[in-house]
């Protein structure tokens, strides 16, 4: 049962365009989600966050936002870099529930390239 | 400092060997993760040490023991794997987290292959 899908495998997006990743999920009891950014042989990188009481959160060129109704968030990624093709990941946490507020729930990832 | 630190980067590993993944970080977290992860699949969470007591254990087979000797560090030992237990081990660290959420930051991770 995959609670955080993200559906695109990949994504392809010229230098300097949007890129937009979508990401899905099921449990209405998650409260804060985030977005990790992997490069091979790497491990994740936190990238930006998004608590469940706000729809929109913005770190530079990365903009996360969350429709809560569509249980969707994306992230934007505005002017897009070619050292931004990595693996995207999604993932959530539950809301307060003892050491369940260290669990987190990853989705498949996707893979963005960004052509020159 | 804001690196995770994983040891070694790569272990290869026969079904009766014995070895151990090392993880340190001084960010003062005093959270810390083990997570699996298999090619082109999710980082899947093991073990979570609070306070270096054990908080989280995912159901994972006995023949993976963690062990958080200080709140800096933590040890994964290896007993008897499988080759199916081959994949890249990651580490991660956080303040703990109680009402409100602190991000996790994770190492390079180390790529596990049993023979």
């Amino acid at each position: 049962d995959q609670q955080v899908k993200q559906n695109s495998p990949s994504l392809s997006v010229q230098e300097g365009r949007i890129s937009i990743l979508n990401c899905d999920y099921t449990n209405s009891m998650f409260d804060y989600f985030l977005w990790y950014k992997k490069y091979p042989a790497e491990g994740p990188t936190f990238l930006i966050s998004i608590s469940s009481i706000k729809d929109k959160n913005e770190d530079g060129r990365f903009t996360v936002f969350l429709n809560k109704s569509a249980k969707h968030l994306s992230l934007h990624i505005v002017p897009s870099q070619p050292g931004d093709s990595a693996v995207y990941f999604c993932a959530a946490r539950k809301k307060n529930s003892g050491g369940s507020n260290y669990k987190l729930t990853f989705g498949k990832g996707t893979l963005l390239t960004v052509n020159p | 400092d804001t690196e995770v630190t994983q040891t070694p980067k790569h272990l290869v590993m026969g079904m009766t060997n014995k070895k151990s993944l090392k993880c340190e970080q001084h960010m003062g977290h005093r959270a810390m993760y083990w997570y699996k992860q298999k090619a082109k699949k999710p980082p899947e969470l093991m073990f979570v040490y609070s306070y270096e007591k054990l908080s989280i254990n995912e159901s994972v087979p006995s023949r993976f023991s963690p062990e958080c000797p200080n709140s800096s560090l933590l040890n994964l030992h290896l007993h008897a794997l499988q080759p199916e237990d081959s994949a890249l081990y990651l580490c991660a660290s956080s303040q703990v987290a109680v009402r409100s959420y602190n991000e996790q930051f994770f190492g390079p991770g180390t790529r596990l292959t049993v023979l």
